[in-house]
């Protein structure tokens, strides 16, 4: 079964400042992945997805994320951080295109500091 | 992407009462899907329910505890029953696209006393 892991359970960063998220999948295939962001009170909204092709993936909001099979990982990345970008953030990987039994990882609560 | 709505979206609720959470999505969708994140936790996928036939339900979870509707393609409910303080958690509908990414809901923040 695949699984993921986000090392970082909490990162503070100031606004302005560049933000780095790290997520590293177990799959022995080539997964599926995705990074989803939770605002406080909210519910899942996905960032960018990962199927193929292009490993530098750009997503909503400013946010771009790297595929890197030889690393097993797909970090997340933003240039300049905002006061609404803090959140939690949230790493899945599915098996297959439709998948819909993603694994998540546990989350990284980012604080973003005037 | 489709638009997910669920209701309510926080409740209070007394030890060993039952309490109903709804989904509607804005267009027809094949499988609908339940997770439960706990508090501080990530995701967990409780079951699946798909329009027309039983849902199905992962390790852990069971229909007594948990029982779904799916009357028709835009609306499903999750029942939790008989609530301890364990339950409490935020309930989450989603449903899968085309492109293979999961949508979901605003989610219910369930806190039971």
């Amino acid at each position: 079964a695949q699984s993921v892991t986000q090392p970082d359970i909490h990162i503070t960063v100031s606004e302005g400042a560049s933000l780095e998220l790290r997520c590293n999948y177990s799959y022995g295939a080539t997964p599926y992945l995705f990074w989803y962001v939770q605002s406080p009170g909210q519910g899942l909204q996905l960032l960018l997805k990962y199927f193929s092709g292009d490993t530098l993936v750009q997503g909503i909001k400013g946010f771009e994320a790297e595929f890197k099979r030889s690393q097993s990982s797909f970090n997340l990345r933003k240039p300049s951080v905002h006061w609404s970008d803090a959140a939690e953030y949230f790493c899945a990987v599915g098996r297959e295109l439709d998948d819909y039994k993603l694994s998540f990882g546990a989350g990284t609560t980012v604080t973003v500091r005037a | 992407s489709a638009v997910i709505s669920q209701k309510p979206s926080r409740d209070i609720c007394q030890r060993g009462t039952s309490l109903t959470i709804q989904c509607q999505v804005d267009s027809q969708v094949t499988m609908m899907f339940w997770y439960r994140q706990q508090p501080g936790q990530s995701l967990t996928l409780i079951a699946t329910a798909n329009q027309g036939s039983e849902a199905t339900y992962e390790s852990g979870f069971v229909i007594d505890k948990f029982p779904i509707s799916r009357p028709n393609l835009t609306f499903s409910t999750l029942t939790v029953s008989n609530m301890s303080p364990e339950d409490s958690s935020i309930y989450l509908c989603s449903v899968q696209e085309g492109t293979g990414e999961l949508f979901f809901g605003e989610g219910s923040r369930l806190t039971v006393l």
